[in-house]
């Protein structure tokens, strides 16, 4: 199983960026997928999780409505579009594996992990 | 629970038990998973569904949940187990995942 995040670095406070994340080793669309970031020296935030049809899809209320997350199933992908992006958005993002067939329902952990990539917004 | 509350620092001799919580409003009603983050690395899951352990994850890492507080118990606690640790639950009143603020574990 491997996760390999892509798409990051520096960005203007307002401007955009798109996160990938390519999956292999298992079937991605039966899992569901999750975004997690950390800004430097801090802990984990949960950002976005979506179910494997992309019927189901939850954001946390800091970057609603400006964080779309989307997948690809045949090409075994798995999107973060970030706008309106602000300074306390920079930290490092991960994208990580969910449960298997999950129906968008509280039980959900996060395994494995990716190794993350770095977005920094900053004038 | 919209915060999950944990002690910033935990120290610990080499092979005794650590012992780590995680704290809110009624957690016990809800499933709580741990995370294990070694310095520059991302984090790995320990804990699953409150007790369970993936695969390859050693015995000596165990979980509980229960009332308002969950923990995680790491018994005869190796050099290799200093890390940062987060628990993680759902948080009903949002709808969203939430992660605890992370405790430092020091292996003295």
């Amino acid at each position: 199983v491997q996760l390999v995040e892509s798409g990051g670095g520096l960005v203007k406070p307002g401007g955009s960026l798109r996160l990938s994340c390519a999956a292999s080793g298992f079937s991605f669309s039966s899992y569901s997928m999750t975004w997690v970031r950390q800004a430097p020296g801090r802990g984990l935030e949960w950002v976005s999780s979506i179910c494997t049809s992309s019927s189901y899809i939850y954001n946390a209320k800091s970057v609603k409505g400006r964080f779309t997350t989307s997948r690809d199933n045949a090409k075994n992908s798995l999107y973060l579009q970030m706008d309106s992006l602000r300074v306390e958005d920079t930290a490092v993002y991960y994208c990580a594996r969910g449960k298997y067939n999950w129906k968008g329902d509280a039980d959900n952990w996060f395994d494995p992990w990716g190794q993350g990539t770095l977005v920094t917004v900053s004038s | 629970s919209s915060e999950l509350t944990q002690p910033p620092s935990v120290s610990v001799s080499p092979g005794q038990a650590a012992t780590i919580t995680c704290s809110a409003n009624k957690l016990g009603d809800t499933y709580v998973y741990w995370y294990q983050q070694k310095s520059g690395q991302s984090p790995v899951l320990v804990i699953y569904q409150d007790t369970k352990r993936p695969s390859g994850i050693p015995e000596r890492f165990s979980g509980s949940n229960s009332g308002n507080t969950a923990t995680l118990t790491i018994s005869g606690t190796q050099a290799m187990d200093e890390a940062d640790y987060y628990c993680q639950a759902w948080d009903s009143d949002t709808a969203s995942y939430v992660f605890g603020t992370g405790t430092t574990v020091t292996v003295l």
